[in-house]
């Protein structure tokens, strides 16, 4: 159980077009869904905060018109990079909750994006 | 602000050897914390997870790790390693006003020496 999967696995675009990955929880309600951005040999930062049916939550930095988050459902979340350019080349990764989970976060396999 | 650090960035340990990967965190209150690993290709596995309680933890595939208030520590440990235990370790603290948020280390990547 607790299965989080990500689509697509891997993108490449071209500079100033728009990519959007989807987070989907396969076998249990995620509350909360979580967006970090990892880039190569570093740790996972934390983008934006999403709970069901509401605006989602951006860290410090991260630029909410281009990143547009929705979580239209308890099992969907979807990321979009709006206007991507090379810097924005990076392994997406979500994660997924439950309220009763006690914090655990269950990730996905992460999304490799490469713009052009 | 809550933080972690992860002194090591690369270990190469002999397959068979003992594991200790190092973990110290800044939090205020009583930390949530968390060993994650990563593999090539695969999503972020949860080690083993302190909340409270005992002090030593034990998690999946043989790890575990203890947690240390006085020296803000929680170090994984491993008695013998495998090969297949080649990846990349981050520790993690939960974080924000419910400790839903995660704070990851720079992690730890490590080999193993056959």
């Amino acid at each position: 159980g607790a299965v989080v999967s990500q689509h697509p696995s891997w993108v490449i675009c071209k500079s100033g077009t728009s990519v959007k990955i989807e987070c989907r929880s396969l076998d249990f309600q995620a509350t909360t869904m979580f967006w970090y951005r990892q880039f190569p040999k570093q740790s996972l930062m934390l983008m934006a905060t999403s709970n069901e049916g509401s605006k989602a939550t951006y860290e410090q930095g991260v630029e909410k018109d281009k990143f547009l988050i929705n979580h239209a459902s308890l099992t969907l979340s979807t990321l979009t990079v709006t206007s991507a350019h090379p810097e924005d080349s990076s392994f997406y990764i979500c994660s997924a909750q439950t309220s009763g989970s006690r914090n655990e976060q269950f990730f996905g396999p992460g999304t490799r994006l490469t713009v052009l | 602000a809550q933080s972690v650090t992860q002194p090591d960035i690369h270990i190469t340990v002999s397959e068979g050897a003992s594991l200790e990967l190092r973990c110290n965190y800044s939090y205020g209150a009583t930390p949530y914390l968390f060993w994650y690993v990563q593999s090539p290709g695969q999503g972020l596995q949860l080690l083993l997870k302190y909340f409270s309680g005992d002090t030593l933890v034990q998690g999946i595939k043989g790890f575990e790790a203890e947690f240390k208030r006085s020296q803000s520590s929680f170090n994984l440990r491993k008695p013998s390693v495998h090969w297949s235990d080649a990846a990349e370790y981050f520790c993690a603290v939960g974080a924000g006003s419910s400790a839903s948020k995660i704070i990851f280390g720079s992690g730890t990547r490590l080999s193993i020496r056959p």
